[in-house]
């Protein structure tokens, strides 16, 4: 089983729709999740922390399940520039190394 | 601040030939990485740095070497470049704690080998 698992996609999705991903890790001592985003033929970038409690950043909202062991990324009133590849990012407690999935690639649709 | 600058942007190698990727950070980071991406894949850890004059392999360290002379440079070498190293290579780096925080990744350098 991969450490973190994720739908490759593609989603196609009309703009101002909600979309929203999941991801799975296996390791249940992981302690520190993220979303990145990476643009077509572009560095990745943080997109955002995901933390116990579940947190919002403006269209965006991340959710952590950690009975189940997976991660969630709900983007609502989608607009055309969120079109990326949205990589779910896991770390364990301590360790200087953090484990990339492969990606969900999201277009958004005029 | 510049972030995380990486040199050559693209490079076509000949098969055997040898190449250094260049990364730099300005931002007086610790901890630098250096990852691959093959084409719809995920990023796959090449090799780790925890501080100057330390280093460690990540999970694809096999025909790569590295070294750690400075904070600031965190060199990428291939001794004999293989069709199976073309790749999208990334260099990254950040501060850490207790809590992993946010690496930051250069721009890549696109490597083929023909």
């Amino acid at each position: 089983r991969k450490e973190v698992e994720q739908d490759p996609g593609p989603f196609n999705v009309p703009e101002g729709a909600t979309v929203a991903f999941n991801c799975t890790y296996s390791n249940s001592a992981s302690q520190s999740f993220f979303w990145y985003r990476q643009d077509c033929r572009k560095e990745p970038k943080l997109l955002m922390s995901v933390y116990s409690s579940g947190n919002e950043d403006g269209r965006f909202t991340a959710q952590l399940n950690r009975a189940s062991q997976y991660i969630s990324l709900l983007i609502r009133d989608s607009k055309l520039s969120d079109s990326a590849t949205y990589l779910c990012v896991v770390n364990l407690f301590g360790n200087e190394k953090l484990t990339f999935g492969t990606g969900t690639r999201l277009t958004i649709i005029p | 601040n510049a972030g995380v600058t990486q040199t050559p942007k693209f490079r076509i190698l000949k098969i055997g030939q040898s190449m250094t990727l260049q990364c730099t950070q300005d931002m007086n980071h610790n901890y630098m990485y250096w990852y691959r991406q093959d084409p719809g894949m995920g990023l796959k850890l090449i090799y780790y740095s925890v501080g100057a004059g330390i280093t460690d392999k990540g999970e694809v360290p096999n025909g790569y070497n590295v070294s750690r002379s400075t904070t600031e440079d965190f060199p990428l070498r291939l001794e004999l470049a293989a069709p199976s190293q073309t790749s999208v290579y990334f260099c990254a780096s950040t501060l850490a704690g207790a809590r992993a925080e946010t690496q930051y990744f250069g721009p890549g350098t696109r490597l083929l080998v023909l």
